[in-house]
C-alpha cells in the first residue's frame, strides 16, 4: 500500500511552453500533497502544499503564477509549469500524506527539461 | 533547512562493514523525523522513522538514534550491501496538528559500499 505515483517520468520541452505533472495517491486518500524540486547533488526544496479543495500554500521564493498548483480530488494533484524556461529544468518530486498520520510517501518524480 | 553546496559529503564502506550516517536538524520543535534513501533518478523512499519520545528505534539492519539534547539524528545500517549505495536523507517535521506538515531535508549523504 501506500503507492504515489508521477506522470510523465521525464519530459523535454521548448522554452515558452507549458507542461503539466501529476501525481496521484493510488491507494490512499491524500489531503495533503507536497511538491519538492531537487537539483543535482542537491537536497530535496519544498514549493509548495497543495490541499484538496483549497488553494495551495506556496514558499517563500516560489512563484504562484509560474507554478500551478490544482489539487481537485483526493488522489490527484498536478503541477503545471508555466512559461517554462531552461532554469526550470530540474527533477520535480510530489508526496502524499495519509490524513491524520504523518508519514509521506514519495513519488517517483518528474525529470523536466526545457531546451 | 536549506540544502547547501554542490558536494554531498561521501561515506564509503566496505561491503559487510556497518555504516553510520549523522544528521544534525536545525528546529527544536520538530518532533518527528525520518531517513530516506534516493537512488540515482528516483524519488525518495522510506526507510525509518523515529518520534521525538524515543531515542532509538530499530528496523531490519537499521537503526536509528535521537539525541534531542544536541540535535542530532544517526542512521546505523547493519551488514552494509552494495545495493544499500545510495544518497541518504534525514527529514524532520513537526507532528500533524501542530501546523507546519511538510518536511525539511537535510542536506544528504552518499553511501558508497565497495565491494
Amino acid at each position: 500500500g501506500a503507492v504515489v505515483s508521477q506522470h510523465p517520468s521525464w519530459v523535454i520541452c521548448k522554452s515558452g511552453t507549458s507542461v503539466k505533472i501529476e501525481c496521484r495517491s493510488l491507494d490512499f486518500q491524500a489531503t495533503t500533497m507536497f511538491w519538492y524540486r531537487q537539483f543535482p547533488k542537491q537536497s530535496l526544496m519544498l514549493m509548495a502544499t497543495s490541499n484538496e479543495g483549497s488553494k495551495a500554500t506556496y514558499e517563500q521564493g516560489v512563484e504562484k503564477d509560474k507554478f500551478l498548483i490544482n489539487h481537485a480530488s483526493l488522489t490527484l494533484s498536478t503541477l503545471t509549469v508555466t512559461s517554462a524556461h531552461p532554469e526550470d529544468s530540474s527533477f520535480y518530486i510530489c508526496s502524499a500524506k495519509r490524513t491524520g498520520r504523518d508519514e509521506q510517501f514519495f513519488g517517483p518524480g518528474t525529470r523536466l527539461t526545457v531546451l | 533547512g536549506e540544502s547547501v553546496g554542490l558536494h554531498l559529503p561521501t561515506l564509503s564502506v566496505q561491503e559487510g562493514d556497518n555504516s553510520i550516517i549523522n544528521c544534525a536538524y536545525s528546529n527544536s520543535a520538530s518532533d518527528y523525523f525520518i531517513w530516506y534513501k534516493q537512488e540515482s533518478g528516483k524519488g525518495p523512499q522510506f526507510i525509518i522513522d523515529i518520534r521525538s519520545n524515543m531515542d532509538k528505534r530499530q528496523g531490519q539492519r537499521v537503526t536509528v538514534l535521537l539525541n534531542k539534547t544536541v540535535k542530532h539524528l544517526s542512521l546505523q545500517i547493519a551488514a552494509t550491501q552494495p545495493g544499500d549505495s545510495a544518497v541518504y536523507f534525514c527529514a524532520e517535521n513537526l507532528a500533524e496538528g501542530t501546523g507546519r506538515r511538510a518536511l525539511t531535508f537535510g542536506s544528504g549523504t552518499r553511501l558508497q559500499v565497495q565491494p
